[in-house]
């Protein structure tokens, strides 16, 4: 099983700033298959990106995503207030297995 | 606009059968080849999938789960169910059921983005 490793685990950051988040396989992911999911309280995960960097329906391009092989990064550009909440990566080339999620609070 | 909404069991006794069923409105189980999967969240934890399934029935589970999980679907009534056998409190999570793969894509995989979520409902093990 690949394992994902998400750090840091809480990041704490002011609106306007830059968020960058890390996602480290135990191995290497195959064609990239990496998502990334945002998660507010009560509410399920909402898919911001795939296949490593691209943006899903509908998510705005201060979203992007980048890596290969097995580090991957989720970088918001200038944060605004409503991005702040739970943050996971997901790997989907060998079965599906998810990170520990980063918690992206306000500063 | 497709949406997907799991039924609410509630409570489970410990070593019973925990089941759920995901119905799919908006749109046709059947239609584009999706897969569609079962995935939960212990309270306070992260995300876990559970498995798999086709319109057609093939499945694919989580090694791990595998011998206690049972995954269907009923395309007649457009939905899709999990049993999950001999629970116990670590059992206790949200479950949601999703669409696995994009819009568009070419190709659709078992294992997959998962594109559209079902609200959640939460499943306690207790006696």
């Amino acid at each position: 099983e690949i394992v994902l490793t998400q750090s840091p685990g809480t990041l704490s950051l002011s609106p306007g700033e830059r968020a960058t988040l890390s996602c480290r396989a135990s191995q290497s992911v195959s064609s990239s298959y990496v998502a990334w999911y945002q998660q507010k309280p009560g509410q399920a995960p909402r898919l911001l990106i795939y296949g490593a960097s691209s943006r899903a329906t509908g998510i705005p391009d201060r979203f992007s995503g980048s890596g290969s092989g097995t580090d991957f990064t989720l970088t918001i550009s200038r944060l605004e207030p409503e991005d702040f909440a739970v943050y996971y990566c997901q790997q989907y080339g060998s079965s599906i297995t998810f990170g520990q999620g980063t918690r992206l609070e306000i500063k | 606009q497709l949406q997907l909404q799991e039924s609410s069991p509630g409570l489970v006794k410990p070593s019973e059968t925990l089941s759920l069923t995901c119905t799919v409105s908006g749109g046709s189980i059947s239609s584009a080849f999706y897969y569609w999967g079962w995935i939960r969240q212990p309270p306070g934890k992260g995300l876990e999938w559970i498995g798999s399934i086709s319109y057609s029935g093939n499945t694919y589970y989580k090694p791990s789960l595998k011998s206690r999980v049972t995954i269907s679907v009923d395309t007649s009534k457009n939905q899709f169910s999990l049993r999950l056998s001999s629970v116990t409190a670590a059992d206790t999570s949200v479950y949601y059921c999703a669409r696995l793969g994009v819009q568009g894509a070419s190709v659709h995989r078992p294992v997959d983005a998962f594109e559209i979520w079902g609200p959640g409902t939460m499943v306690t093990v207790s006696s």
